[in-house]
């Protein structure tokens, strides 16, 4: 059973760049296809991007393109999700999740890491 | 993009009721949909996927059904634990959407 545990709560000055990990266990990293979705205070879900098992890829949602790195250690079975030039609206949390059935939904779940950005 | 809809964006009820939650997308996305309950202070969880397929574990008072643009997720008779946030997702094309939520509170 797959089981996803992120890094704990940053805060951040705007300007700065944030880099959130996200450790599986139960599986191999390679065998998971990993994405990001954020949720600021008291909003809906938002996805971020992730890795692509039909083109191998990692795609990135429009609006954090340039702004977003997602990368991953198979030697750790680490996932990391780096975001740069923080501002206020980047305060949320910020989830792993794994894309499962091909192309099908996303479970299981990390629990989530708190990003302030605040000066 | 795709964008979702839920309906309505928050509802009140009672303990026993049965309670329907739409969702509908600007365009067709087969039965790519996903839907998810969430609780304060919580990650997503994972109720239904494929628009009708109950996951693992999930009480079988949660039920979906839909495909193409029109989606429902019910819940036969209301429990004290269902009341949460719930989201629908597609995931036929990227970006993969969320709508915006519908809050199940306590009447």
């Amino acid at each position: 059973q797959v089981q996803l545990v992120q890094s704990g709560a940053e805060v951040k000055k705007p300007g700065a760049s944030v880099k959130v990990s996200c450790k599986v266990s139960g599986y191999t990293l390679t065998e998971l296809s990993m994405h990001w979705v954020r949720q600021a205070p008291g909003k809906g879900l938002e996805w971020m991007g992730g890795f692509d098992p039909e083109d191998g890829e990692t795609i990135y949602a429009q609006k954090f393109q340039g702004r977003v790195t997602m990368t991953e250690d198979t030697s750790t079975d680490t996932a990391y999700m780096e975001l740069s030039s923080l501002r206020s609206e980047d305060t949320a949390v910020y989830y792993c999740a794994t894309l499962s059935g091909g192309v099908g939904w996303f479970d299981p779940w990390g629990q989530g890491t708190l990003v302030t950005v605040s000066s | 993009d795709i964008q979702l809809t839920q309906s309505p964006s928050f509802l009140s009820a009672s303990v026993g009721d049965r309670v329907t939650i739409t969702c509908r997308a600007s365009q067709g996305i087969s039965s790519y949909l996903a839907w998810y309950q969430q609780k304060p202070g919580k990650a997503p969880k994972l109720l239904i996927y494929a628009a009708s397929t109950l996951q693992s574990g999930v009480p079988s008072r949660f039920s979906g059904s839909g495909s193409g643009t029109e989606f429902t997720l019910t819940i036969s008779s209301l429990q004290p634990e269902d009341f949460a946030t719930y989201y629908c997702q597609q995931l036929n094309s990227y970006p993969f959407t969320f709508g915006p939520g519908t809050k199940v509170d306590i009447k």
